[in-house]
């Protein structure tokens, strides 16, 4: 198994400019999220889903959209990017609660700056 | 969900034994607590898992009183290399009906000096 896979692993952009972030698993988690985390600091949820077809905000979705077509991917979208949207961006996955409580399966994260 | 605090930071030397303590106080009757291990540059990665006692596995310890408001996470004879972040949650994991978010605290910054 890959795990949790994130392109790219470092990306620049201009005010202004739009990109997705890509985030793939292959350990068919119906949980999937995004954080990001800026320097010194813990991570804050912007999205997360369910499962195909479902989503919803975390606690930091403004500026951010999301999509979830498949079970393997959810694709984060920068529409028109922002020097407060300069950090860390990390994709995690899980099973949803069977009954025990559920680990997160986080990738390498990307590095994102905007000038 | 469950609001955590720990320490911002701890420094600790090669070879003891490092206890980071969590409060948990509004912890619920479902919620597992659950720690993660940081290094930089990377993504949070799962340590231990517990809901009540003693959890022991090849990495720490978690140590959870009967009340449950509180747990503590144990690294034994730490060394250099377990200079890193780390997470405290508390949660029963997300679900189909509610979503339930989970989320991150500002973590514990723990450094392991020589």
């Amino acid at each position: 198994n890959a795990g949790v896979t994130q392109t790219p692993k470092f990306q620049v952009l201009k005010t202004g400019q739009s990109m997705t972030l890509q985030c793939a698993q292959d350990m068919n988690h119906e949980y999937m999220s995004w954080y990001r985390q800026d320097p010194g600091m813990g991570l804050r949820l912007i999205h997360y889903s369910v499962g195909a077809g479902i989503t919803d905000q975390g606690e930091v979705p403004n500026g951010y959209n999301v999509s979830r077509s498949t079970t393997e991917d959810f694709p984060l979208r920068l529409l028109s990017a922002a020097p407060s949207q300069t950090s860390v961006y990390f994709c995690a996955s899980s099973y949803l609660h069977t009954g025990v409580g559920e680990t997160q399966y986080f990738g390498p994260g990307t590095r994102l700056l905007v000038l | 969900l469950a609001k955590t605090t720990q320490p911002i930071s701890m420094d600790s030397y090669e070879g003891q034994e490092v206890n980071i303590t969590c409060s948990h106080n509004n912890i619920a009757t479902n919620d597992y607590i659950t720690w993660y291990q940081q290094f930089p540059s990377q993504g949070p990665r799962f340590i231990i898992q517990g809901y009540k006692t003693k959890v022991t596995n090849e990495v720490a310890s978690l140590f959870i009183p009967a009340d449950r408001k509180s747990s503590t996470l144990s690294l034994p004879r730490v060394s250099l290399s377990d200079t890193a972040v780390y997470y405290c949650l508390v949660g029963d994991g997300p679900k189909w009906n509610a979503g339930n978010m989970l989320t991150f605290g500002g973590g514990t910054r723990l450094m392991v000096k020589p």
